[in-house]
């Protein structure tokens, strides 16, 4: 089974600290993605990645960057955490170009006070 | 991308047949339909996809009516662990923006014993 990992699945920080969120995939896929769920306003696409050190922004990318180094890992950056920021973050991944379904972890629950 | 339209939510007895309405009348030829359910507290999961054909998989089948412009999905003999948010997505594939998820409100799917 493909596994997706995020590094915490809960989250409390501060206004103006920088946040790392950490996703891992083990699987070799291609495409990772960040998106951020929040009621009534369904998913919404961040930055996605279809490659190694590739990023494209997403729908909402301001006060986000995205970091991937290395293939299995996509790291989601929030320069200087706000409470608008105060959300659920979900990364998915998927294997380029064959596959249509994403695979996603379960998610960090990230609190900004 | 095509929009669509779910009911907020619906109940279904345990054992018994899920039916969950999409409706996508903008739907264009090159778009397909796929389904995707968030169980509480977890990331969105994949559950079948189509463009025109009925697809059935381990998990439901898909009904897409002749015209395209709404589809169901069957969870044949629903169980309790199918209590999830159910997210009808159209996505044209064929260009740079399929790579990207949408979802909007959803069926809050509840199965009752």
């Amino acid at each position: 089974d493909v596994k997706v990992t995020q590094s915490s699945r809960y989250l409390v920080k501060r206004t103006g600290e920088k946040v790392f969120l950490e996703c891992v995939q083990d699987m070799d896929h291609e495409n990772m993605f960040w998106y951020r769920q929040d009621p009534g306003l369904g998913l919404r696409l961040i930055y996605f990645s279809y490659d190694v050190k590739m990023k494209e922004k997403g729908d909402i990318p301001e006060g986000y960057s995205v970091s991937r180094e290395k293939k299995e890992r996509f790291s989601l950056i929030l320069e200087s955490a706000s409470t608008n920021q105060t959300s659920m973050y979900l990364c998915a991944s998927r294997n380029a170009p064959a596959r249509i379904e994403q695979f996603f972890g379960p998610g960090t629950r990230l609190t900004v006070l | 991308d095509a929009k669509t339209t779910q009911p907020p939510s619906m109940d279904c007895a345990e054992g018994r047949a899920a039916n969950l309405p999409c409706n996508h009348s903008t739907i264009s030829g090159n778009e397909y339909v796929y389904w995707y359910r968030q169980i509480h507290s977890q990331g969105p999961q994949y559950i079948i996809h189509g463009l025109k054909n009925n697809e059935t998989n381990e998990m439901a089948s898909l009904i897409i009516t002749e015209d395209r412009k709404s589809s169901t999905l069957i969870l044949p003999h629903a169980t309790l662990r199918d209590t999830a948010v159910y997210y009808c997505i159209v996505r044209d594939l064929n260009n740079n923006a399929g790579n990207m998820l949408t979802f909007g409100g959803g069926t809050r799917l509840m199965v009752k014993p």
